[in-house]
């Protein structure tokens, strides 16, 4: 059965701290991991993973992903309270999209 | 450009009633879904579409119906409505399957 497993499922944090959130899966037919944002409204994307071992980085934010281990981490630099949110990682196999269950980020200011 | 549009915002339905989720697109992307969204569990796929004419099925496919007669239509079909597909419904789309997804502002249904 195809799994998307994230962790931790939530975690708090204060402004500045470092995050780095786990994304582990287990799917045939990998074709890509994806980062999504979530904001009490729709996903937004953050990121699209293909390839091992490159890094991908948005401001403070960056991810990388290892196809052997088959895992990826997002990185979260100098939290800031806007950062709160659901953090959702998606793999994409054959034509589908497998969304794990997320994890939950508050930053304390 | 409106992106994805999701209609209704809300819906209160009672068991056994049927309904009809809209979604639409203006940015001429193939391949289009459905999600439902719980609390714990993330995004599950409802149905898929990768083309007009073309749909399939996503991980919990039971109770829902969809076509795709046009690029830009895809409605979500509840044949008859239990209290089990209270969610938030989530319409996405993109240019095909190697590409990002991009989320309509979903639909909350409450079923009693």
């Amino acid at each position: 059965e195809d799994k998307v497993v994230q962790s931790p499922l939530s975690l708090v944090v204060h402004e500045g701290d470092t995050v780095t959130l786990n994304c582990s899966y287990e799917v045939t037919n990998f074709r890509s991991l994806l980062w999504y944002k979530q904001e009490k409204k729709a996903p937004t994307f953050l990121f699209m993973l293909t390839s091992s071992g490159i890094e991908k980085k948005s401001g403070r934010l960056s991810s990388i992903l290892d196809k052997k281990e088959l895992f990826s981490i997002l990185n979260i630099t100098a939290t800031q309270t806007g950062d709160s949110a659901v953090y959702l990682c998606a793999v994409g196999h054959g034509n589908k999209l497998v969304f794990g269950a997320g994890t939950i980020l508050r930053v304390k200011s | 450009n409106a992106g994805v549009t999701q209609t209704p915002k809300f819906q209160v339905l009672k068991t056994g009633q049927s309904m009809t989720l809209q979604c639409a697109q203006d940015m001429n992307h193939e391949y289009m879904s459905w999600y439902r969204q719980d609390p714990g569990m993330g995004l599950r796929l409802i149905h898929y579409s990768v083309g007009a004419g073309i749909t399939d099925q996503g991980e919990v496919p039971n109770g829902y119906n969809v076509s795709r007669s046009t690029t830009e239509d895809f409605p979500l079909r509840l044949l008859s409505a239990a209290p089990s597909q209270t969610s938030v419904y989530f319409c996405a789309s993109s240019p095909d399957r190697d590409y990002e997804q991009y989320f309509g502002p979903g639909t909350r249904l409450t079923v009693t």
